[in-house]
């Protein structure tokens, strides 16, 4: 399987415990993007790497997130002290980040809920 | 009032009716996607485009870069191509802002 993979699928929760999600993205591809997805809307964008380097944090990863790509291949991403809030579908998505343009591969999500 | 709007948020057609989303922007934009998201959340990208139209099989897609406005087109829609169609802007500064999306549901 060539494309971006994210683990686990789905995640449940107490209010209150720390998670983290795993992104394996294309293996050629240099740029990987976190975004965020509540009901019914379209996603948001949360962070992305170039490489091993965090170059864009959205004002919506507040203090108790924190994504890593400690060696450019895959990312991680971990909430502390999960809300009821933070329920959500977690997109990875990855990309060759070459030129002007380039084509951005979504992986399947992990689907947080906290209860 | 959102950076990327689309219309209609839902739409229901009969098989083979001829499907038309909109999507109109007010960011300067590198490139337009769209995207097409299944119940299981999975996000497939269907094009990307910065100019003209672009067709793959019974999807096309315009862009219209002075008006700031896009449509994707479905041709003989069919059951399967129920899903949520997404459009997403992508700025200069990396970040791509998406719409809401449009639900579509197609009836046998």
């Amino acid at each position: 399987d060539t494309g971006v993979s994210q683990d686990p699928r789905h995640k449940i929760t107490k209010r209150g415990q720390n998670v983290t999600f795993r992104c394996d993205p294309i293996s050629e591809h240099n740029r990987l993007y976190w975004y965020r997805q509540t009901l019914g809307q379209g996603p948001e964008f949360l962070t992305y790497f170039q490489n091993e380097a965090q170059l864009e944090k959205s004002r919506l990863l507040s203090d108790r997130f924190s994504a890593e790509r400690p060696k450019g291949s895959f990312s991680t991403l971990e909430i502390q002290r999960t809300e009821q809030g933070d329920s959500a579908m977690y997109l990875c998505a990855s990309s060759s980040g070459q030129g002007v343009q380039y084509e951005q591969y979504f992986g399947p999500g992990t689907r947080l809920t906290v209860t | 009032k959102n950076e990327v709007e689309q219309s209609p948020q839902n739409l229901t057609a009969q098989e083979g009716e001829f499907i038309t989303i909109n999507c109109s922007y007010s960011v300067g934009i590198s490139a337009l996607h769209w995207l097409q998201q299944h119940p299981g959340g999975g996000i497939v990208s269907l094009f990307m485009l910065s100019s003209g139209k672009k067709k793959h099989g019974r999807l096309i897609a315009t862009i219209n870069i002075q008006e700031k406005h896009s449509s994707l087109h479905i041709t003989a829609s069919h059951p399967r191509d129920s899903a949520v169609y997404i459009c997403a802007a992508d700025g200069w500064d990396d970040k791509i802002i998406f719409g809401k999306g449009t639900r579509l549901h197609i009836l046998p």
